[in-house]
């Protein structure tokens, strides 16, 4: 079983819709925990870190954290094709990250 | 949020040659530092990480003679390929860690060997 994992994708919404990003961990003492967006060619991105339960809103972007279930979300309203990108997940710890494979998000006009 | 460069973006080298390639943290210091390797349509996968004055720790399959890892400072690192091959082209990350444990990464250096 992978340390991180995200929901396969691809994942495709029209334009102006709510897009729901999804990763699961399995190290219940985490306590760091990261989306990054990725554009095709190029490097990742921080976009959104989340300590503690609940959610955490920046802009048109929310994360979401329940560590009971071991489970963060990332949620983007009003989606625009320019938030067409790979998500990846992350959980930090005083080691190294560990990644998901990324989800890739396609925004269609 | 943090700033991280590298040089150079982009380098062509024959086989058999090395290249160094540059990551600095341009607005923080930077006592962990993190080198990745992306081939196309791939996930990140950690090389190495690299601790401001001590030797680098490296990922079970990568060859630590064959990518040197040099954090000389607390806002450089370098990493060195030796001797390369066709089959290491590809896109290398660098990332510095920051007190929360997140990871600001370099525009990455995209490399090939002929």
């Amino acid at each position: 079983q992978k340390e991180v994992e995200q929901n396969s994708g691809p994942l495709s919404v029209p334009e102006g819709a709510i897009a729901s990003l999804n990763c699961t961990y399995s190290d219940r003492g985490s306590q760091s925990f990261f989306w990054y967006r990725q554009y095709s060619g190029k490097s990742p991105e921080l976009i959104m870190s989340i300590y503690s339960n609940g959610d955490k809103e920046d802009g048109r972007f929310t994360a979401q954290l329940n560590k009971a279930s071991q489970y963060v979300s990332l949620l983007i309203r009003d989606s625009q094709p320019s938030d067409s990108a790979t998500y990846l997940c992350a959980v930090g710890d005083a080691g190294k990250s560990t990644f998901g494979d990324g989800t890739t998000l396609t925004v269609k006009p | 949020g943090a700033v991280v460069s590298q040089h150079p973006s982009w380098v062509i080298c024959k086989s058999g040659t090395s290249v160094k390639i540059e990551c600095r943290s341009l607005d923080f210091q930077a006592t962990t530092m993190f080198w990745y390797r992306q081939f196309p349509k791939q996930s990140l996968m950690l090389m190495a990480t690299s601790n401001e004055g001590s030797k680098a720790t490296y990922e079970q399959g990568v060859e630590k003679d064959k990518f040197l890892i040099n954090h000389a400072s607390l806002t450089l690192s370098t990493l060195t390929v030796t001797s390369a091959h066709p089959e290491d082209s590809s896109f290398y990350i660098c990332s510095a860690r920051g007190i929360y444990y997140e990871q600001y990464f370099g525009p990455g250096t995209r490399l090939t060997v002929t």
